[in-house]
């Protein structure tokens, strides 16, 4: 079974510049996560999304970042402009709804770099 | 707010001796999880302990969840370099918006011979 897929890997862009990233989710995954790990602490949720809906946006800074999963399967994840404190891995994860236990399964993360 | 926290956040490791980790959080959530992190890599679930007294074990690493002291704790067994990694926990809920994960910071486990 294939995992979480993310792209780019790395990215280094200037303040003020746009960045997108993208996600593909595991195979029937219904509900997809973004998280953003900032270096030395833990993940935190961006955004999660139930099929193509957003159920939780609530730590999403919106007046720069957005995000979108139109056919609720690939979901990208934007940045504009960017800041020099959005230098972070961007984790997607992804859970079968119905799992029981609902591990949440993560991509390899994009790695951006603000200058 | 839920809190999640960890320690120590660093722990160097002799070989062949045991050790544990713990994990606090500060309201009472519905799961919790263990994830490794290697260095530049993504996270890895390890274990989901999904009740009060639950243990799961797998090799040499085994952790518990006393759901009453918001607590998890993670025993290693034996330390071996392969085990040195960032270990975070995490919880979250069952369904919907809860099934977010909030981590703690991690703890690095360093394995010296």
């Amino acid at each position: 079974e294939a995992g979480v897929a993310q792209s780019p890997r790395y990215k280094i862009i200037e303040k003020r510049q746009s960045v997108a990233f993208w996600c593909n989710p595991i195979s029937g995954h219904a509900t997809l996560y973004w998280y953003q790990q900032i270096l030395g602490q833990g993940p935190k949720l961006l955004i999660q999304f139930q099929n193509n809906g957003v159920v939780d946006d609530s730590q999403l800074p919106k007046d720069r970042f957005s995000a979108e999963r139109l056919k609720g399967v690939d979901s990208t994840l934007k940045i504009q402009p960017a800041k020099l404190e959005d230098s972070a891995v961007y984790l997607c994860a992804s859970s079968w709804e119905l799992a029981a236990q609902g591990t949440q399964y993560f991509g390899p993360g994009t790695r951006l770099l603000v200058l | 707010e839920l809190k999640v926290e960890q320690n120590p956040l660093f722990l160097s490791m002799q070989e062949g001796k045991n050790y544990t980790i713990y994990c606090n959080y500060s309201t009472t959530s519905d799961r919790l999880y263990w994830y490794r992190q290697d260095p530049g890599k993504s996270l890895e679930s390890l274990f989901v302990l999904l009740s009060n007294g639950a243990v799961k074990q797998e090799g040499r690493l085994m952790a518990s969840l006393d759901t009453k002291a918001r607590l998890s704790t993670l025993h290693i067994t034996a330390a071996v370099h392969d085990l040195s990694a960032t270990y975070f926990c995490a919880v979250g809920g069952s369904t919907g918006a809860n099934s977010k994960l909030t981590f703690g910071k991690g703890i690095t486990l360093s394995v010296r011979p």
